[in-house]
């Protein structure tokens, strides 16, 4: 069974420019979540999209999105990139998005540096 | 406010010997508790999970983790380390309810080294 797929693995952008990672979730998994993770704020909840709506969002601001397709792949945006936007960004699939039977499986993540 | 502690940056341990990651959490009611290993440069790899019933908890490559509700925590174990269990480790939580879902609660990390 394949795993979570994360594209692209890095990423290098400059300051005020967007950018759009993907997450294919692992086949029947409804639920996407995405995490951001840096030294100083760990591991942060963004949003998580379940039957292409978005059910549940974090503390960010409007600078990020995302979306989720009919086949269950999401992606995030984010526009106008600051330095501090400069993270690894998770995503995790599930089931239901409860956690409960079968957990949440990760992805690899996306490594995106802002200069 | 809901939060995951991790009271130690660092654990120190000889291969052969226990090892314990510590874990308590301030979450109201009644939150699934899990427990994720991340290596460099990677994603987290999940270890085990508490929803309910036992209190220890057996997971992946040889780690079980015991739930204690009245002191909130949710600690790592592994009866014997091994060099490669050198990683970075994380705690989680996740409130029930509709507002909650998806949506984890993480600990800032605990470095596990286990040295020869």
């Amino acid at each position: 069974k394949a795993g979570v797929t994360q594209t692209p693995r890095y990423l290098i952008k400059t300051r005020g420019q967007q950018v759009t990672l993907s997450c294919s979730p692992i086949s029947g998994h409804r639920s996407v979540s995405w995490y951001q993770q840096t030294p100083g704020q760990g591991l942060q909840f963004l949003f998580e999209y379940f039957s292409e709506t978005q059910r549940n969002k974090g503390n960010f601001p409007g600078r990020f999105s995302g979306r989720q397709f009919s086949n269950s792949r999401s992606e995030m945006n984010v526009s106008t990139l600051e330095l501090g936007d400069s993270a690894l960004y998770l995503c995790a699939s599930s089931p239901d998005g409860t956690g409960g039977n079968y957990g949440y499986t990760f992805g690899s993540g996306t490594r995106l540096t802002i200069v | 406010a809901q939060s995951v502690a991790q009271p130690e940056d660092q654990v120190n341990v000889a291969e052969g010997n226990p090892l314990t990651v510590k874990c308590t959490y301030s979450v109201s009611g009644n939150p699934y508790l899990f427990w994720y290993v991340q290596y460099p440069n990677r994603g987290l790899q999940f270890l085990l999970k508490y929803i309910t019933g036992d209190n220890l908890v057996k997971g992946s490559y040889g780690f079980e983790a015991e739930f204690n509700k009245s002191q909130t925590s949710f600690h790592l174990k592994k009866p014997s380390a091994l060099v490669s269990d050198s990683a970075l480790y994380f705690c989680a939580v996740r409130r029930l309810g509709s507002g909650n879902t998806g949506k984890l609660i993480f600990g800032q990390g605990t470095t596990l080294q286990v040295k020869p």
